[in-house]
């Protein structure tokens, strides 16, 4: 069974500008959740996601957003980037019957 | 907001010696707590779970322990090892949200 996917792995982009990142769940994981990942803030959670819909969310800014797709792969978006959106984004997908976190290898996101 | 506090951020023991990490979280609403072993560079992987009907888990060297009136969870490592130099988080999940603690690097001196 294949795992998390994440691309790109690695991105570089300067401040205003704007990155979208994916996410593709382990096959049959309807829930799919985004985690900020910093060296002194640890993983703060962004969005979930479940057939499609928001069903939670974390303290961010309106920059930050996402959606999910019929397939359950997702995507989530930053706009107007700030230097200190420079972090690694983890995506997380989550099968029915536990609430046990899969996560991906994440994308390293650099703002210069 | 929700908040997971997570005890100690650093942690170095000796090959051998068991170690203890703490954590209080505040949601009410929390009904499952899992603890991730974070290697470096690497993604984070579940080492043992608990739900908030039970009050004590055990899987090998590893137990979980679960104080639901206080608010506590604590994750014991037994006759540690080299190999169990990592991070650490301690997490609590409810309302289709999953909060984690701020991590404790364990050192496990050989």
């Amino acid at each position: 069974k294949a795992g998390v996917t994440q691309t790109p792995r690695y991105l570089i982009k300067t401040r205003g500008q704007q990155v979208t990142l994916s996410c593709s769940p382990i096959s049959g994981h309807r829930s799919v959740s985004w985690y900020q990942q910093t060296p002194g803030q640890g993983l703060q959670f962004l969005f979930e996601y479940f057939s499609e819909t928001q069903r939670n969310k974390g303290n961010f800014p309106g920059r930050f957003s996402g959606r999910q797709f019929s397939n359950s792969r997702s995507e989530m978006n930053v706009s107007t980037l700030e230097l200190g959106d420079s972090a690694l984004y983890l995506c997380a997908s989550s099968g029915a019957t536990t609430g046990e976190l899969f996560f991906g290898e994440g994308s390293r996101l650099t703002v210069l | 907001g929700e908040n997971v506090e997570q005890h100690p951020s650093t942690l170095s023991v000796q090959e051998g010696d068991s170690a203890v990490i703490k954590c209080t979280y505040s949601d009410s609403a929390s009904n499952y707590f899992p603890w991730y072993k974070q290697e470096l560079g690497k993604r984070p992987q579940l080492i043992i779970d608990i739900r908030s009907n039970v009050g004590e888990k055990k899987d090998q060297r590893i137990a979980v322990t679960l104080n639901k009136t206080a608010k506590h969870f604590s994750l014991h490592i037994t006759e540690t090892q080299p190999e169990d130099s990592a991070v650490y988080f301690c997490a609590a999940t409810g309302g289709f949200k999953t909060i984690f603690g701020a991590g404790t690097r364990l050192f496990v001196k050989a």
